[in-house]
């Protein structure tokens, strides 16, 4: 079975920009949640969502926001992009009380 | 607020040489405690769940151990391939916290041949 599927991998951008991060989970799983992951650190919850809705949202400003698809996929939009945005966004389906990662996008801002 | 502390924050070990990895918590209502494994610029690979203090789990060369204020990750006999981040990360109670995962900072774990 394929695992948690993120695009792209890797992404530049430049300040002030806006990007899109897409997530397929699990077949079979309702629920996504968003992560990122500065380097050094360990992953810090941004959203999470199940059947559509906002279920969870992280200390993220308003320049994050997250929908997600009646096939249960997921997008993550950042606008107006910081240096300190630069980051690995990871996205997670969950099974019961397990989450399940995929490998996730490298986003550098310049 | 639910915090996750991990000691040590670097271990060098030589192949054979066991050692402990410490995950510290606090957290309202655990519903869960999480072990994972990353490796550089990919994504944090599922270990263990451990739900209640006493439980223990066991994979290969890995023990996950749980207690109500800590967790260790044992390794016994570690080879090269067990070089990682691990990762520890805990639940709290739906009403205070959702689903989101609180995660430490991670042990970089290298074993030397």
């Amino acid at each position: 079975d394929a695992g948690v599927t993120q695009s792209p991998t890797h992404l530049i951008k430049t300040r002030g920009q806006h990007v899109t991060l897409r997530c397929s989970p699990i077949s079979g799983h309702k629920s996504v949640s968003w992560y990122q992951q500065v380097l050094g650190q360990g992953p810090q919850f941004i959203f999470q969502y199940y059947e559509k809705e906002e279920r969870g949202r992280g200390n993220f400003p308003d320049r994050f926001s997250a929908r997600q698809f009646p096939n249960y996929s997921s997008e993550l939009n950042v606008n107006a992009l910081l240096l300190g945005d630069s980051a690995l966004y990871l996205c997670a389906s969950r099974e019961e009380e397990t989450q399940y990662f995929g490998p996730g996008t490298r986003l550098l801002v310049l | 607020e639910d915090q996750v502390t991990q000691s040590p924050e670097a271990l060098r070990l030589q192949e054979g040489e066991s050692s402990s990895l410490n995950c510290s918590y606090t957290v309202s209502g655990l519903r869960g405690l999480f072990w994972y494994r990353q490796d550089p610029g990919k994504g944090p690979e599922f270990l263990f769940t451990l739900y209640s203090a006493g439980e223990e789990k066991e994979k290969e060369r890995l023990k996950a151990t749980l207690t109500k204020k800590e967790s260790f990750l044992h390794i016994t006999a570690p080879k090269p391939e067990d070089s990682a981040t691990y990762l520890c990360a805990v639940q709290g109670s739906r009403e205070a916290a959702g689903n989101k995962l609180t995660f430490g900072g991670g042990t970089r774990v290298l074993v030397k041949p």
